[in-house]
């Protein structure tokens, strides 16, 4: 099983920056990835890591810390389009994905 | 290419009926998933086929909820009978591989409403 913990909401300005943490504990990691949802769509792929350090895709970065149990997803330049949920989720070894409850994240102008 | 396509996009039933969706993953994804999202939650998955064979259905409520995927392509999750706490999107989803692929493709998703 998974114990997946993330904020339930964070508010930001346009053109800012916004760290999301997730920590998680598992009995056997293969893998943490990043899903953003817009309201009433389906979650759509960010990114993903499966080793240490830091993995960066445009505006968008994810961290591991795999001793830690831990992950962020930090978005730059933050824009209205990028008000949404943002999903941690974990792969065990069995490779079944367990996502955590999300983190809402609104963009003001 | 075309995404994973799901049907319908909502449904309102009363409690005690039954239910059915229907999943087409993307072509060649031999893995689909079917996912419950309660609101303010995230997804949880329900059962995992690998072709035509279950995976993993540990978390399906099999006194109510059937799934199937007989030629290993499309795939219909049913729900007899219906419960309020039913009411829920949910979400197939498929990727190339069961394993070691990176990342799973979401459908739009079906939202059921149980009254």
């Amino acid at each position: 099983g998974q114990n997946i913990d993330q904020p339930t909401e964070m508010t930001a300005t346009e053109g800012a920056i916004v760290q999301i943490n997730c920590t998680y504990q598992t009995s056997g990691f293969n893998g943490l990835f990043w899903y953003q949802q817009h309201a009433g769509e389906a979650p759509t792929f960010l990114s993903y890591n499966v080793l240490d350090g830091l993995e960066e895709k445009g505006r968008f970065s994810s961290f591991l810390s795999r001793s830690k149990g831990y992950s962020y997803l930090l978005l730059k330049e933050l824009q209205m389009k990028d008000s949404a949920s943002y999903l941690c989720a974990v792969r065990e070894k069995d490779y079944k994905l367990s996502f955590g409850a999300g983190t809402t994240v609104t963009v003001r102008a | 290419e075309a995404g994973v396509a799901q049907s319908p996009r909502y449904k309102i039933i009363e409690k005690r009926q039954s239910v059915a969706f229907w999943c087409n993953p993307i072509s060649g994804h031999a893995t689909l998933y079917w996912y419950q999202q309660i609101l303010g939650q995230g997804p949880k998955l329900l059962i995992q086929f690998q072709n035509n064979g279950v995976v993993d259905d540990s978390q399906l409520p099999k006194d109510r909820f059937s799934a199937e995927r007989l030629k290993g392509v499309d795939s219909t999750l049913k729900i007899q009978p219906a419960k309020l706490e039913d009411s829920a999107v949910y979400l197939c989803a498929s990727s190339l591989f069961g394993t070691g692929g990176h990342e799973q493709y979401f459908g739009p998703g079906t939202r059921l409403t149980v009254t």
